[in-house]
């Protein structure tokens, strides 16, 4: 079975400030990793994904992920916070088969001017 | 850009009713998917459909829920007799068959409120 733990509920970071969102999984096969960000009454946005390709990953608005296997981490970063970036982010993994997407418990991202 | 539509953006329902939502997946996709986001917890995966049948489905998926692709853009899932736990946020996904099978574009989703 595969799971996804994503440390820490709530993040807290100031404008400009370094952002770091968590994220480990467990899955006995070769797995498939992505951050979705969800803003206030909106759906799912998928940020980046990992299929086993390159294990640096960029997405969009500035957002990277690095997957390391020694470490089962998928770890979320950018540079530089901005406002805009407060949301909830779900890290999410799937087997080779793409049926399921099986999400993390989401961390909530809030940024201070 | 093509974007999951679904309706209604809120459902409000007295238990024991039945309820269908509905979703517009992007039109050259083949894989349809349902999730549910209970108010402030994680969103799980119900089934996933290809080929005009169940691919996978959870645990959760028991008897009062189906899903139907009754014509050729819409996908459905209904619950027969809705129980106050199944109040919830719906997001239904689809993905394409060629190489973004492996992304998933998500609905805006529908709010249940089952009374």
């Amino acid at each position: 079975a595969q799971s996804v733990t994503q440390l820490g509920s709530h993040v807290s970071v100031s404008e400009g400030a370094l952002v770091l969102l968590r994220c480990n999984y467990s899955s006995s096969v070769p797995p498939y990793l992505f951050w979705y960000v969800q803003y206030p009454n909106q759906g799912l946005q998928l940020l980046l994904k990992y299929t086993s390709a390159a294990t640096l990953v960029k997405g969009i608005n500035g957002f990277e992920a690095e997957f390391k296997k020694s470490e089962t981490s998928f770890h979320l970063t950018k540079p530089s916070a901005h406002m805009s970036d407060a949301a909830e982010y779900f890290c999410a993994v799937s087997d080779e088969s793409f049926q399921k997407l099986v999400f993390g418990t989401g961390t909530r991202l809030l940024v201070s001017p | 850009e093509p974007e999951v539509t679904q309706t209604p953006s809120h459902q409000v329902t007295q238990m024991g009713q039945e309820v269908i939502l509905r979703c517009v997946p992007i039109s050259n996709h083949l894989y349809f998917y349902w999730y549910r986001q209970i108010l402030g917890q994680k969103v799980e995966f119900l089934v996933s459909f290809y080929n005009n049948e169940i691919s996978e489905k959870s645990e959760i998926f028991d008897d009062q829920f189906s899903v139907e692709r009754p014509d050729g853009s819409n996908f459905t899932l209904k619950i027969r007799s809705t129980k106050l736990e199944d109040s919830a946020m719906y997001f239904c996904a689809s993905s394409g068959g060629d190489t973004s099978f492996n992304e998933q574009f998500f609905g805006p989703g529908t709010r249940l409120t089952v009374l």
